[in-house]
Parts: structure tokens; C-alpha cells; sequence
């Protein structure tokens, strides 16, 4: 199994939905994060949590909530889907340490 | 200016060469640095990380670090055409990784 899984890895939804990304993962970590990932734009932060009672958001959070429901989940929710919400969102946990993230497969998003 | 800046390439090798991916970065408290590989459509897949000044071996891959120059590589020997991928920079000037928007690397045979 996946060190980081997510859910769903394809999705294609109308503007207006909601809809939610969830991700789960086996490292034992503390600290997980959402990324999307534009063409030409690299990975940007949507929200990071540190712990289940820390939330924070990234240089990109408007139009997005979490959810830490546990220490191994982390869920993401657009609640009114729009077109330019559409790209491949990646969830990834971290250690704290020099190691980097581990991330998932990610979700590949599309808004119509 | 962006905090850690690639350019976006491609950079095209003949494979046995050597490839050169460079990065810069704009905070000097960064203590860290990541080299991710990313194909098309995947994840992106750590293939290094370096936080001392100076070179980092690891098989056909050197990390490079220079914070004075706030500037650090990836070189990579005897390029395969399987190393054909987007590179991604990335460091870590507090709690959260920052990325460089990648560079496409293409090998040919």
C-alpha cells in the first residue's frame, strides 16, 4: 500500500459543486500539506496542518477548506467548484526534518 | 521575484552526457534544499536534499550548495533517457517547502 494515498484520482465536476479530496497516510507523520499544480506554475501551498488542532493556510487558500480529522487524514473541500480550480492537486506529510515530503499520487481535477 | 527560481528548459542531452539543473533562491535563512523528479502526470519523487555547503553524492546524482551565492544544482552522470522528467527545486527557508516551477529535462538516444 501507499505511504500517502489519495481519493479520488480522477474527478470531473460541474462549477458550482462541492466536492472533496481526501488524503490518508501510513509515514506516521505530523505535518501534511496541499499542493495544486498549474502548467508553468509549479506547486503552490493551499493549507498545511502541523497537528489535528493546527491549520494554516498557504499562499493560495481562497476558495478552499481543510479537515484534519486525524493525524493520518487531511482532507481538502472546494465548496463552490470554478473552472480555474482545475488542475492536479497533490497531498503530501512531512517530517519536520531535513527529509523533504512524501507525496501522494494526486488528483486530477477538472471543473466544467 | 520568485523565491526559488529554474529555468523552465528544456534542457536536451545526449544520454551518457552530463545534465546541469540549476536553481537559485531569494531567503538566506533557507537551511535546506530538495531536488524532486516529476514525470509527467506523477508525483513528484525526492531525489536529494542537501543542507551543507559544498557537494553531495549519491550514485549518478551530485547536489551542489553554495548559500553564499544562494544558488544550488543537480548534476546528474551518464544521463539515461529515463531520467527524461521535469526537476523540481525546492527549499525550505521556515516550515513549508517552497518550489521552483521545475526544469523539463529531455535525454535522447
Amino acid at each position: 500500500d501507499a505511504d500517502v494515498t489519495q481519493t479520488p484520482r480522477n474527478r470531473i465536476t460541474k462549477t458550482g459543486k462541492r466536492i472533496m479530496l481526501e488524503c490518508s497516510q501510513t509515514k506516521g507523520h505530523d505535518r501534511m500539506y496541499w499542493y495544486r499544480q498549474d502548467p508553468g506554475l509549479g506547486l503552490r501551498l493551499i493549507y498545511y496542518s502541523f497537528d489535528v488542532k493546527d491549520i494554516n493556510k498557504g499562499e493560495i487558500s481562497d476558495g478552499y477548506s481543510v479537515s484534519r480529522q486525524a493525524q493520518a487524514k487531511f482532507s481538502l473541500s472546494l465548496e463552490s467548484a470554478i473552472p480555474n480550480q482545475t488542475a492536479l492537486y497533490f497531498c503530501a506529510t512531512g517530517d519536520g526534518n531535513h527529509y523533504g515530503y512524501t507525496f501522494g499520487s494526486g488528483t486530477r481535477l477538472t471543473v466544467v | 521575484q520568485k523565491e526559488v527560481e529554474q529555468n523552465s528548459g528544456p534542457l536536451s542531452v545526449p544520454e551518457g552526457a552530463i545534465a546541469s539543473l540549476n536553481c537559485t533562491y531569494s531567503d538566506r535563512g533557507s537551511q535546506s534544499f530538495f531536488w524532486y523528479r516529476q514525470y509527467s502526470g506523477k508525483s513528484p519523487e525526492l531525489i536529494m536534499f542537501i543542507y551543507s555547503n559544498g557537494d553531495k553524492e549519491d550514485g549518478r546524482f551530485t547536489a551542489q550548495l553554495n548559500k553564499a551565492s544562494q544558488y544550488v544544482s543537480l548534476l546528474i552522470r551518464d544521463s539515461q533517457p529515463s531520467d527524461s522528467a521535469t526537476y523540481l527545486c525546492a527549499a525550505k527557508p521556515t516550515d513549508k517547502l517552497i518550489f521552483g516551477t521545475g526544469t523539463r529535462l529531455q535525454v535522447f538516444p
